[in-house]
């Protein structure tokens, strides 16, 4: 099973600053159609996840383009440029390029 | 409008048999893969397996083949998760969700954006 790794797994923000969440897979994710399926999901206390990012870089339909996301092979990166309260909550990334699927552990973003 | 409605929340004993519920509506039920996923309280996200509704391919993560059976009938559009002989480690919440492989462009995307309300199951004597 390819390992998703994910750091920090706490992350404390003060609103308006940048926050970043790095993920490292335990190998390429780089699918045999050249594709890499790395996304990063969001979810929110006592909801279903919500995608956000999609291979790598693509945001989602209805996504503040204040999330950004960037890497490649093993090493991807989630970025806000600047924090808001709604965003507060525990951050994915999930590969679909092998299955079995894996998710990271999990980055809880909250506020300072 | 794309929808995946999960069944309610289920209380059960040790040793007793489930199985929990998850509808499609508003597209073509038979040509996306569907996922399920734990979570157990306050822990993280775990893939537990899909399932190609069309011809019940089925594939099951490591961690649960032989624990739970993932099935489909595509005649009323839902996908199911279930479990012979609940454990008290099976208390989690379950979500299912659908595997989309293109995006909005017609591009390989293989990304998983609708999900169900999850089902709360616990398991307690």
């Amino acid at each position: 099973d390819i390992v998703m790794t994910q750091t920090p797994l706490s992350s404390p923000v003060t609103l308006g600053q940048p926050a970043s969440i790095s993920c490292t897979s335990s190998q390429s994710l780089v699918h045999s159609d050249g594709n890499t399926y790395l996304s990063w999901l969001q979810q929110r206390p006592g909801q279903p996840p919500r995608l956000l990012i999609y291979k790598i870089s693509n945001r989602f339909s209805g996504v503040p383009d204040r999330f950004s996301g960037s890497g490649a092979g093993t090493n991807f990166t989630l970025k806000i440029s600047r924090v808001e309260a709604e965003d507060v909550g525990l951050y994915y990334c999930t590969q679909t390029t092998q299955f079995p699927y894996t998710f990271g552990q999990g980055t809880k973003l909250e506020i300072k | 409008e794309v929808q995946l409605v999960q069944s309610g929340a289920e209380v059960k004993k040790p040793g007793e048999s489930l199985k929990i519920s998850c509808k499609g509506s508003g597209y073509s039920f038979t040509s996306y893969w569907i996922g399920w996923v734990r979570q157990m309280p306050g822990k993280g996200l775990e893939w537990m397996g899909i399932i190609w509704p069309g011809d019940s391919d089925t594939r099951y993560s490591p961690s649960f083949q032989g624990h739970v059976t993932i099935s489909a009938d595509k005649s009323i559009t839902t996908a199911y998760l279930q479990w012979s002989s609940l454990k008290a480690s099976d208390t989690a919440m379950y979500y299912c969700a659908r595997q989309d492989y293109y995006d909005s462009s017609g591009r390989p995307s293989k990304y998983f954006h609708h999900w169900g309300q999850g089902t709360l199951v616990t398991v307690s004597s």
